[in-house]
């Protein structure tokens, strides 16, 4: 069965700094790889996604990870922080098959509070 | 293009009472799928529908049905609603392959 782990459940850096949020994942195949963001009483908003190719993805409001198939991982990076990025972000795994849909499995976020 | 949309948005339910969540997408996705949220646990896969007339089980089944009749709906229904099911309510839809998938902005449920 496909999982994920994010170890970090809270995180706070200061505006401007440079900000890697981890995930590590379980998956017997090549995994379908999302970043998800969520603001308070909001819905998903989809950061990134990988499925192939280049392990280095690169997403919406400046963020980007890499997929490293030896560590099981794809960590989420952003240079420099903004204060509007204090959220909570959310790792998932796809186990998805041609024709097949996609199912996700979520890891538990990491929240993260920005201090200007 | 509206996308997927829940409703209700908020609803307060009594232990026991039942109730119908409602998703309605209007991409024409096959795919679409019922998520729960609960505080410290993410997001975890109830029910989902690969099309038209088909269910099947996620990884958080019970005290729950479903049912897609209609290609755009997807309904997930409480027969008698208990405190546990106190959680935010999210469905999804996806292309048949997965690539893209679009969740609704939730649903908030409390069971008192």
């Amino acid at each position: 069965a496909q999982s994920v782990t994010q170890p970090d459940i809270h995180i706070t850096v200061s505006e401007g700094a440079s900000l890697e949020l981890r995930c590590n994942y379980s998956y017997g195949a090549t995994p379908y790889l999302f970043w998800y963001v969520q603001s308070p009483g909001q819905g998903l908003q989809l950061l990134l996604k990988y499925f192939s190719g280049d392990t280095l993805v690169q997403g919406i409001k400046g963020f980007e990870a890499e997929f490293k198939r030896s560590q099981s991982s794809f960590n989420l990076r952003k240079p420099s922080v903004h204060w509007s990025d204090a959220a909570e972000y959310f790792c998932a795994v796809g186990d998805g098959v041609t024709g097949g849909g996609n199912k996700l499995t979520f890891g538990t976020g990491t929240q993260l509070k920005v201090e200007l | 293009n509206a996308g997927v949309t829940q409703t209700p948005k908020f609803r307060v339910l009594k232990t026991g009472q039942s109730m119908t969540l409602l998703c309605a997408q209007d991409m024409n996705h096959e795919y679409m799928y019922w998520y729960r949220q609960d505080p410290g646990m993410g997001l975890r896969l109830i029910h989902y529908s690969v099309g038209e007339g088909t269910t099947a089980k996620g990884e958080v089944p019970d005290g729950y049905n479903v049912s897609r009749l209609k290609k755009q709906n997807f309904l997930l229904g409480l027969e008698s609603a208990a405190p546990s099911q106190t959680s935010v309510y999210f469905c999804a839809s996806s292309t048949l392959s997965g690539n893209t998938i679009y969740f609704g902005e939730g649903s908030w449920l409390t069971v008192v």
